[in-house]
């Protein structure tokens, strides 16, 4: 069974600018969350995706972030424009079952390294 | 305010000398206390869920125990391929259906 894959894994991008990451769930998989980690923070959540529709977007730092799930499939997680504060790791993950999230843990992919400068 | 607080920050052991790592939290409703493994440039691997005081699970070297207000991952023995970052998160009632992570504690394992 492929994993959570992620593009980029690394960007780098001057501030302002615009950058878009892909995530790839495990193939089945209805629910799909964004997770982010700044310089010596811990991990945080974003949002959470079942199937094409925003369960619960709670964790989006501001409106320069916006994320898709055309189809129910791939994810998008797009920032435009960038700031120096965006600079983190961002994490997707994916899980089966929404309604018990503890029988169905989190598989997440490597992450992409944003770095705006 | 719910919170995951990790304990120490960093461990740096001995190949065979066996200790505990520490999560403890304060959160309105615990649903479910998650250890992940993360290695450098990878997302993180789960390892355990734990759902209620006195559970406790185990896998090769590494155990973890629940109590109401903390949970131990416990390694015994440990080797060089144990080294690694370990995450205590936790799912909790109103939170939907994201975990709150602690900062982690970041293991070194030495010949």
């Amino acid at each position: 069974e492929a994993g959570v894959t992620q593009f980029p894994s690394h960007s780098v991008i001057e501030k302002g600018q615009t950058v878009t990451l892909r995530c790839d769930p495990i193939s089945g998989h209805d629910n799909l969350y964004w997770y982010r980690r700044v310089m010596g923070k811990e991990i945080k959540f974003l949002l959470h995706f079942v199937k094409e529709s925003k369960q619960d977007e709670s964790g989006m730092p501001n409106n320069r972030f916006l994320a898709e799930r055309t189809g129910g499939t791939y994810s998008t997680l797009k920032v435009q424009p960038a700031e120096l504060e965006d600079s983190g790791v961002y994490f997707c993950a994916s899980s089966q079952d929404r309604s018990r999230l503890y029988n169905s843990p989190l598989h997440f992919g490597n992450g992409t390294r944003l770095t705006v400068t | 305010e719910d919170q995951v607080t990790q304990s120490p920050e960093a461990l740096r052991l001995q190949e065979g000398e066996s200790s505990s790592l520490n999560c403890s939290y304060t959160v309105s409703g615990l649903r479910g206390l998650f250890w992940y493994r993360q290695d450098p440039g990878k997302g993180p691997e789960f390892l355990f869920t734990l759902y209620s005081a006195g559970e406790e699970k185990e896998k090769e070297r590494l155990k973890a125990t629940l109590t109401k207000k903390e949970s131990f991952l416990h390694i015994t023995a440990p080797k060089p391929e144990d080294s690694a970052t370990y995450l205590c998160a936790v799912h909790f009632t109103g939170g939907g259906n994201k975990l709150t992570f602690g900062t982690g504690t970041q293991l070194k394992v030495e010949l």
